[in-house]
């Protein structure tokens, strides 16, 4: 079936830092979600991309859609540890189900 | 306006017996997802209902059902449960079927199921 790869695994940064984290899909896609999630709870959605070349942001996170549509990534400027938790990317393809990536684990060092 | 309400947050269940977790998707939203995570495996997609009717469905045993009411509310029954059950079942409600283009999905909370 359809696959998103996110790697790694696991991030670490030091507060204050920028990081960026992608997602790459051996398909094209017509749509790009991003969301976090904390533990213990359900994923928010943070950031919906629609066209490819899309860039749009959301306080410190921007996140933009691959000119290829076959990948997207994140970014989030200035870490705080509030920003700790599970980033997850999902894509759709037309008329397919979402398909989401195994999510990075960032943590954030004060 | 309300988001997506999973109930119950918390289950303890024993192997063998069954177990119905219900979600309620945002008003106005026709679809609602249902996926199983796990440490290590992500978000397994079971399967997907939007005006009653079940659209996709994942790769798992027929242990796992579903079905939606005409309000949109769904449930998810699992019977016979094994310990490979427990996890975190999520569900996601978006306004119109996955693949329809600009559908967003939000997730409820989830309930966390325990298999003992």
């Amino acid at each position: 079936g359809q696959q998103l790869n996110q790697s790694p695994q696991s991030m670490f940064i030091q507060e204050g830092e920028d990081v960026s984290m992608n997602c790459t899909s051996s398909s094209i896609f017509n749509t790009w979600l991003w969301y976090k999630q904390d533990p213990g709870e359900g994923p928010v959605l943070l950031i919906a991309l629609y066209k490819a070349g899309e860039l749009t942001s959301n306080g410190r996170l921007t996140a933009q859609f691959g000119i290829t549509r076959k990948d997207s990534f994140l970014n989030i400027s200035a870490s705080i540890p509030s920003d700790v938790g599970i980033y997850f990317c999902a894509g759709q393809e037309a008329n397919s189900k979402l398909t989401f990536g195994k999510g990075i684990t960032l943590s954030v060092r004060p | 306006k309300a988001g997506v309400t999973q109930t119950p947050r918390y289950l303890i269940k024993t192997r063998g017996q069954q177990v119905t977790l219900s979600c309620s998707p945002i008003s106005g939203h026709r679809s609602v997802s249902w996926y199983q995570q796990t440490p290590g495996q992500g978000l397994q997609f079971l399967f997907e209902y939007f005006s009653e009717t079940q659209r996709n469905k994942g790769n798992f045993p027929g242990r796992f059902s579903g079905r939606q009411f005409s309000n949109s509310r769904s449930e998810m029954n699992v019977s016979t449960l094994e310990l490979g059950d427990s996890a975190l079942y999520l569900c996601a409600s978006s306004l119109g079927p996955q693949g329809a283009g600009n559908t967003e999905a939000f997730f409820g909370q989830g309930t966390r199921l325990t298999v003992v």
